[in-house]
């Protein structure tokens, strides 16, 4: 299976900090790659698709790059309501899978 | 708009077998693209991903649990069932259901979860 590392596992910054949060896969994933945000007692919500593309509803705060191993989530101003969980999954390769997380916390 | 709510136990016996029911509304499970995947997370921990069904009735199982899971959809109701069997104590999770899109080939709208125990 494709292994998604993240890193860091916890991120300690302050409101209006920028956060930069890395996934990277033990194979190749084209740009086959998502990020999500999870808050407590919540489901996921999508992020950013295809590495790079901005869900329906997202700020532009949130943006991502990379491709085949290596991706990036950034978020250029920390809010109040972005500190939380976030995973990266692929679908480039079966089965789908999931990082371990990195939470981002004040 | 779409919705996804999970429905079943909130609590089975090891070895059981359990099953859950995905009811959506705002999509068809017949319009090409289209599928429905079900998703787990245990207290605390990361998300795996366990099965999909697509609208052609294709589908797709975790490898390291394909022998315990079965998922079927019934395009009639609006529902897409998942079935694991011979539970164990850490499949205690909550068990999410997810709407992966035609276009947005991503899980872009989720259920809210249901947490399943598994505890005699």
């Amino acid at each position: 299976e494709t292994v998604l590392t993240q890193s860091p596992a916890t991120l300690s910054l302050s409101p209006g900090e920028r956060a930069t949060l890395s996934c990277r896969a033990s194979q190749s994933v084209s740009s086959y790659l998502a990020w999500y945000q999870q808050k407590p007692g919540q489901a996921p919500r999508l992020l950013i698709y295809d590495a790079s593309n901005r869900a329906t509803g997202i700020p532009a705060r949130f943006s991502g790059s990379g491709s085949g191993t290596d991706f990036t989530l950034t978020i250029s101003s920390l809010e109040p309501e972005d500190f939380a969980v976030y995973y990266c999954q692929q679908r480039y390769n079966w089965p789908r899978t999931f990082g371990q997380g990195t939470k981002v916390e004040i | 708009q779409i919705t996804l709510k999970e429905s079943g136990p909130t609590l089975v016996k090891p070895t059981q077998t359990l099953t859950l029911t995905c009811t959506f509304s705002g999509f068809s499970l017949s319009t090409s693209g289209v599928a429905v995947a079900w998703i787990r997370q245990p207290p605390g921990k990361a998300l795996e991903w366990l099965a999909l069904i697509y609208w052609d009735d294709d589908k797709r199982y975790s490898p390291f649990l394909k022998s315990r899971l079965t998922i079927t959809k019934d395009t009639s109701k609006n529902q897409v069932v998942l079935t694991m069997s011979n539970m164990d104590p850490v499949d205690t999770a909550t068990y999410y259901c997810a709407h992966r899109g035609g276009s947005v080939k991503y899980f872009d709208y989720w259920g809210q979860g249901t947490l399943v125990t598994v505890s005699s």
